[in-house]
C-alpha cells in the first residue's frame, strides 16, 4: 500500500542553523502539508501546498518557515533559523483531495 | 473554549471490551470529522472519516457525528492489546484544508 515517506527520522541542529526536512508524498496525491506536534502537546496545522504554491499557512508559519516541491516527488520544509521552540515532531501529510489526510512518520527534530 | 476537545485518560479496558472515544467542539460550521489512531512516536493513522452527521462502520470500528450536541464519538467493538495508542480526533470544514485536532485519548487494552 503506498504511503508517505519522511526522511530523516531523527535531526539533530543547533540553534541558528537552517534544516531541510524532507518527505515524499503519495504518488498521485494534490495536496501536501506539514504539520507539527511538539512533545505532550496537540498536532498542528502549518501549512498546505497545492499547484506549486502555499494555499494556506498558519500563524505559526512565519518567515522562518518556507516549502517547496523541487521536482515531481518531493516536498522539504525548510527552517531558516532553528530556535529551541522549533523541537518537535514534522508530519508531513497528503491526499487526492482536500480531506482523507495520509500522515507520514515524521521527523523528530531537535534543536540545543 | 477550546475548539476541540478530548479527554487525555489513559482509558484503561480489558481484552474484548467495547471502547467509546469521544470528542466535542465548538466550531459549528465543523463539517469533516476524522479519526487518526497514533502509535508512540509514529505518524497519526487514519482510521475513520464522516461527513456531517450519522454513524459509519469499518470493521470493528464505529464513527458517530452528532452535530446538534458538537459531540463525535469512536466505538471499538471486541478491542485488543495491539489497539492499544493514542485515538486523535480532527475536524475541518468547508473552505479551509487545515484540520484542527484533539489533544488525543491514550487507550490500553489490557491482555
Amino acid at each position: 500500500e503506498p504511503e508517505v515517506t519522511q526522511t530523516p527520522s531523527h535531526q539533530v541542529t543547533q540553534m541558528g542553523q537552517e534544516v531541510i526536512l524532507r518527505c515524499v508524498p503519495i504518488s498521485n496525491h494534490l495536496y501536501f502539508y506539514w504539520y507539527r506536534q511538539i512533545l505532550g502537546q496537540k498536532v498542528e496545522f502549518l501549512v498546505s501546498f497545492y499547484n506549486n504554491e502555499i494555499s494556506e499557512k498558519s500563524e505559526i508559519f512565519d518567515d522562518q518557515f518556507s516549502v517547496e516541491r523541487p521536482d515531481g516527488s518531493n516536498f522539504t520544509l525548510k527552517i531558516r533559523s532553528t530556535k529551541l521552540e522549533d523541537s518537535a515532531m514534522y508530519f508531513c501529510a497528503s491526499t487526492p483531495d482536500s480531506w482523507e489526510q495520509y500522515f507520514g512518520p515524521g521527523t523528530r527534530l531537535t534543536v540545543t | 473554549q477550546k475548539e476541540v476537545e478530548q479527554d487525555p485518560g489513559p482509558l484503561s479496558v480489558p481484552e474484548g471490551a467495547i471502547v467509546s472515544l469521544n470528542c466535542t467542539y465548538s466550531n459549528s460550521a465543523f463539517q469533516y470529522f476524522m479519526w487518526y489512531r497514533q502509535y508512540s512516536r509514529k505518524g497519526p493513522e487514519l482510521l475513520m472519516y464522516t461527513y456531517s452527521s450519522g454513524n459509519k462502520e469499518d470493521g470493528r470500528f464505529t464513527a458517530q457525528v452528532d452535530k446538534s450536541s458538537k459531540y463525535i464519538s469512536l466505538f471499538i467493538r471486541d478491542s485488543q492489546p495491539s489497539d492499544s495508542a493514542t485515538y486523535l480526533c480532527a475536524m475541518s470544514y468547508s473552505g479551509t484544508y487545515k484540520y484542527i485536532f484533539g489533544t488525543g485519548t491514550r487507550l490500553k487494552v489490557l491482555a
